[in-house]
C-alpha cells in the first residue's frame, strides 16, 4: 500500500522559500500512471491545488502560483519535492503531497489517493 | 474564493441520509469528472467518490456520488457517528486550467 509523507521546516521567514520533500513508500514513484501533487489547506479553510510532477520530471502548476512555485523529482530516493519562493504570511498553510491518478495521459482528472498526513508551515518572522 | 459552492453544513440523526450539494459551471462540473473527499477532523482528506459515483476500494456503498449539468451532489445513508466530518467536491476547471475543491460541507451526526 503506497504512503506519502510530507517532511520540512514548519517555520519559514517572509520573503523566504518554502521547502518541503514528499517521500513515497510501498511503491515506486517511477511507475506509470500517475502525477504527483501538492495541496495546500489554509488554516480553516478549503483546499488548494498547486501542481504536479511526473516521474520524468515534467511539472505543471496552478498559474496563480506559477512563478513562485518549482517542483523536482528524484527517484533514486523514491521523493518529490516543492520549493516556493518570496512567501508572505498568506502562504502559512498545511501542505499535502498526494497521488494523482492519470487515466489518460495529459488529461486532467481529479483524482487523488493517497495523501500525505501534511505538514503545517507557518511563515512568520 | 472556490469556484465551487457548496452548503456550510448539513445534519441528521443517526440512520439518516444527508445529501451535500457541489454546484459550479460548465468550465468544470459540466465538463469534467468529479470526485468526493472525507477530511476527518484532524486529518488529511480520503478519496470518497471519483468519476461522479465510483467508489474507491473499501469505500461502503452507503456513499454514492451523481451529477447532472453544473452540480454534482454526494448523498449518505445510514448516517453514522464516524461521518462526523468535512466532505469536499473537487473537479477539474478547464478555464482556470487548474484543479479546484469546493467550499467545504461540515457533516453533523445529531
Amino acid at each position: 500500500q503506497v504512503q506519502l509523507q510530507e517532511s520540512g521546516p514548519g517555520l519559514v521567514k517572509p520573503s523566504q522559500t518554502l521547502s518541503l520533500t514528499c517521500t513515497v513508500s510501498g511503491g515506486s514513484i517511477s511507475s506509470g500512471g500517475y502525477y504527483w501533487s501538492w495541496i495546500r489547506q489554509h488554516p480553516g479553510k478549503g483546499l488548494e491545488w498547486i501542481g504536479y510532477i511526473d516521474y520524468s520530471g515534467i511539472t505543471y502548476n496552478k498559474p496563480s502560483l506559477k512563478s513562485r512555485v518549482t517542483m523536482a523529482v528524484d527517484t533514486s530516493k523514491n521523493q518529490f519535492s516543492l520549493k516556493l519562493s518570496s512567501v508572505t504570511a498568506a502562504d502559512t498553510a498545511v501542505y499535502y503531497c498526494a497521488r494523482q491518478i492519470v487515466v489518460v495521459p495529459g488529461a486532467m482528472v481529479n483524482r487523488f489517493d493517497p495523501w500525505g498526513q501534511g505538514t503545517l508551515v507557518t511563515v512568520s518572522s | 474564493q472556490s469556484v465551487l459552492t457548496q452548503p456550510p453544513s448539513v445534519s441528521a440523526a443517526p440512520g439518516q441520509k444527508v445529501t451535500i450539494s457541489c454546484s459550479g459551471s460548465s468550465s468544470n462540473i459540466g465538463n469534467n469528472f468529479v470526485s468526493w473527499y472525507q477530511q476527518l477532523p484532524g486529518t488529511a482528506p480520503q478519496l470518497l467518490i471519483y468519476d461522479n459515483n465510483k467508489r474507491p476500494s473499501g469505500i461502503p456503498d452507503r456513499f454514492s456520488g451523481s451529477r447532472s449539468g453544473t452540480s454534482a451532489t454526494l448523498g449518505i445513508t445510514g448516517l453514522q457517528t464516524g461521518d462526523e466530518a468535512e466532505y469536499y467536491c473537487g473537479t477539474w476547471d478547464s478555464s482556470l486550467s487548474a484543479h479546484v475543491f469546493g467550499t467545504g460541507t461540515k457533516v453533523t451526526v445529531l
